[in-house]
C-alpha cells in the first residue's frame, strides 16, 4: 500500500531551537508540497517541487525556512529558529505530473513549539 | 489567481438524510476540482475530482459531486448520510494552464447525527 511517510508525527520544541521534518513521497511520484495546517488559516501552501527542484515556494517565509529534497525518496523542511507560532501541523503530499495531478498525503507532522 | 470559497464552517444533517457540502471556486482557464476529507489527527485523503467530462463525478464512500460551470461551484453531495462521514472536508482547485499545486477552501465540518 503505497503512502507518504513522515517524520516525526508529533515534536515539542523550545522557541529557538532548529527542527526538522522528513518526508518520504511514494515510490514514482515527482512532484512533492508542503502544506501548514493551522485554525486561523487553514491549508496553506508553503513549498512544492518537481524533479527535486523548487518550482514555488513563494508561501514560506525565507527568513527561518527551508525547504530541500536531497534526492528523489526524501524531502525536507527545516525551521531555523523555531517560534510558537509556527506551531501548527505541516503535511507533505505527493504526485505525478499528469494533467489530473491528484496528490496524495502524508498524515502530518504536529509541530508545537513552546 | 485561483481561490476556493467553502461558504460553511459547519454543516449537520441527521443519518440518513442526504448531504450537500457547498464549493465555489474562481481560477484562469479550465478548473481542475477535487474534493478531499479529513478525518481527525490523520492526512487528507483524496475523494474525488473533476477534469473533464461528465458534469456528475462519483468518487470513494458514496460521495459524488456536481460540476456546475456557469455557477463555478462543485457541491459535494451524498444520498444518504452515515455517522461515520462525519469529518472536515476540503474542496480544492488548480488551473489547468498556471500553477500546478492545489489551492484548498476553509473546509467545512459534517456532523452527522444518529
Amino acid at each position: 500500500d503505497a503512502r507518504v511517510t513522515q517524520t516525526p508525527r508529533h515534536k515539542v520544541t523550545e522557541m529557538g531551537q532548529e527542527v526538522t521534518m522528513r518526508c518520504q513521497p511514494i515510490l514514482g511520484h515527482n512532484t512533492v508540497f508542503w502544506y501548514r495546517q493551522t485554525m486561523m488559516q487553514g491549508l496553506e501552501l508553503l513549498a512544492y517541487f518537481r524533479n527535486r527542484a523548487p518550482l514555488d515556494d513563494s508561501g514560506m517565509p525565507k527568513d527561518r525556512f527551508s525547504a530541500e529534497m536531497p534526492d528523489a525518496t526524501l524531502a525536507t523542511l527545516k525551521i531555523q529558529p523555531s517560534e510558537p507560532r509556527d506551531s501548527a501541523v505541516y503535511f507533505c503530499a505527493s504526485g505525478l505530473p499528469d494533467r489530473s495531478n491528484t496528490i496524495y498525503f502524508g498524515e502530518g507532522s504536529w509541530l508545537t513549539v513552546v | 489567481a485561483q481561490s476556493v470559497a467553502q461558504p460553511e464552517d459547519q454543516v449537520n444533517v441527521a443519518e440518513g438524510n442526504p448531504l450537500t457540502v457547498k464549493c465555489t471556486y474562481s481560477v484562469s482557464g479550465n478548473p481542475y476540482l477535487f474534493w478531499y476529507v479529513q478525518y481527525p489527527n490523520r492526512g487528507l485523503q483524496f475523494l474525488l475530482k473533476y477534469i473533464t467530462g461528465d458534469n456528475l463525478v462519483k468518487g470513494s464512500y458514496g460521495f459524488e459531486a456536481e460540476f456546475n460551470k456557469s455557477q463555478t461551484s462543485f457541491h459535494l453531495k451524498k444520498p444518504s448520510a452515515l455517522v461515520s462521514d462525519s469529518a472536515l472536508y476540503f474542496c480544492a482547485v488548480r488551473d489547468s494552464t498556471g500553477r500546478r499545486a492545489l489551492t484548498f477552501g476553509s473546509g467545512t465540518r459534517l456532523q452527522v447525527q444518529p
